[in-house]
């Protein structure tokens, strides 16, 4: 079974601190991405990332940066946190190839800023 | 402009009550479609991934159909295990890697 970890459930933080989630995956997956998910939202990707330290901006990247030195590991970063970053954070991975192919996603950590 | 839209927001099933749920979608050139379950506070679960319509694939109770405009989610005899958000995704038509997600379905089957 494809196994991606988040390492935290919860994180309470304040306002102006510098923020770590971390993403870990054991499938030897090609690419990595970074959701929130906010309620009547939906998903929205914030980065992804198809090789080791390769990037790429989704949707609603501003606030965040992200770091990948090992294939199996993702991070994301927020520089400066916000109450408007209080969300639910998901970390996902999926194989490359030819297709397109499903994501399997991680637990998700419950980010709360102050 | 890529869109994922499902329907209807929330559902409320009786125990053993079948019905459908409805993932509409405009992409251009569709290369998948993703179905997933969600639980209360938990990461998305993966179930069905569709690549051609007609297509069909079942687990259990579920089973996920496939035409050029839309997916059905079809849930048979439902029980309270059942209950869950689920979601189908898309990949977006200018990305190779990125999906849209619609914003769910909040079933609930009641004994």
């Amino acid at each position: 079974d494809v196994k991606v970890t988040q390492s935290s459930r919860y994180l309470v933080k304040r306002t102006g601190e510098k923020v770590f989630l971390e993403c870990v995956q054991d499938m030897d997956h090609e690419n990595m991405f970074w959701y929130r998910q906010d309620p009547g939202l939906g998903l929205r990707l914030i980065y992804f990332s198809y090789d080791v330290k390769m990037k790429e901006k989704g949707d609603i990247p501003e606030g965040y940066s992200v770091s990948r030195e090992k294939k199996e590991r993702f991070s994301l970063i927020l520089e400066s946190a916000s109450t408007n970053q209080t969300s639910m954070y998901l970390c996902a991975s999926s194989p490359a190839g030819g297709f397109f192919y499903e994501q399997y996603f991680g637990p998700g950590t419950r980010l709360t800023v102050t | 402009e890529d869109q994922v839209t499902q329907s209807p927001e929330a559902l409320r099933l009786q125990e053993g009550e079948s019905s459908s749920l409805n993932c509409s979608y405009t992409v251009s050139g569709l290369r998948g479609l993703f179905w997933y379950r969600q639980d209360p506070g938990k990461g998305p679960e993966f179930l069905f991934t569709l690549y051609s319509a007609g297509e069909e694939k079942e687990k259990e109770r579920l089973k996920a159909t496939l035409t050029k405009k839309e997916s059905f989610l079809h849930i048979t005899a439902p029980k309270p295990e059942d209950s869950a958000t689920y979601l189908c995704a898309v990949p977006q038509s200018n990305s190779g890697y990125a999906l849209n997600f619609g914003k769910g379905t909040s079933l609930l089957v009641t004994p």
